[in-house]
């Protein structure tokens, strides 16, 4: 299993402004994603961030919006850019831990973190 | 249409019934289906995953898959108040590890 934490764990923005969010791991972990969690909505990828490699972006989710960087295995950071109403959400990220001989059978297990709640005005 | 659709309730049972949660989805690629578990203001938590068609169960809970219907459910069996929580499916392709999910189900189970 993997502990992860986040900060910050919620926070209120004004439009315009950008907000970095902090994704700590106890373990290494090759495999880190960014996810949101609107009202009502599904659990959404926004990109997945390998250590050493530019992040790669979901339909719909582009960098100048959603920077991340990825500096080494047990941490990553995501920016909220020039944030509006409409990015009010719960982000949250995740990790995969190191893969193991496993069957067809067996997934690799993804851990959450608690999320980071945003509020934007 | 959504790959993946979800219920989201709520779902208001007394303790002690059977509680049936379902999903249906598009891709008919999707091989690995999850269960997941998140409590207010926490992370989801996976509960419980079945590969392919076919049941599992792990204690009180049921998964099964149905590929010919696109459908999946999660039965609770003696619902407690502590399975009060979200419970959202989740989606795999054989290869990769993204995850679809639906939008989740919330659940209150009453003492």
């Amino acid at each position: 299993s993997a502990v992860i934490s986040q900060k910050p764990s919620r926070d209120i923005c004004q439009r315009g402004t950008s907000l970095t969010i902090q994704c700590q791991v106890d373990s290494q972990v090759t495999m880190m994603f960014w996810y949101r969690q609107q009202p009502g909505q599904s659990l959404t990828l926004i990109a997945t961030a390998n250590q050493g490699s530019e992040a790669t972006y979901e339909s719909g989710f582009v960098i100048d919006k959603f920077p991340i960087s990825r500096p080494n295995l047990t941490f990553s950071t995501l920016t909220v850019s020039n944030m509006s109403p409409e990015d009010s959400s719960i982000y949250l990220c995740s990790v995969e831990p190191p893969s193991r001989d496993r069957g067809p059978a067996e997934i690799n297990e993804q851990f959450f973190g608690p999320g980071t709640r945003l509020t934007v005005l | 249409q959504k790959e993946v659709e979800q219920d989201p309730g709520p779902l208001s049972v007394p303790e002690g019934a059977i509680v049936s949660l379902n999903c249906t989805y598009s891709n008919s690629a999707f091989q690995y289906f999850m269960w997941y578990r998140q409590y207010s203001r926490k992370g989801p938590e996976l509960l419980m995953y079945t590969y392919s068609s076919g049941n599992k169960e792990d204690g009180r809970f049921t998964a099964q898959v149905d590929k010919s219907s696109k459908y999946i459910s999660l039965f609770i069996r003696d619902s407690q108040p502590s399975d009060s929580a979200t419970y959202l499916c989740a989606m795999s392709e054989l290869f990769g590890n993204k995850l679809v999910f639906g939008a989740g189900t919330i659940l209150r189970v009453k003492s």
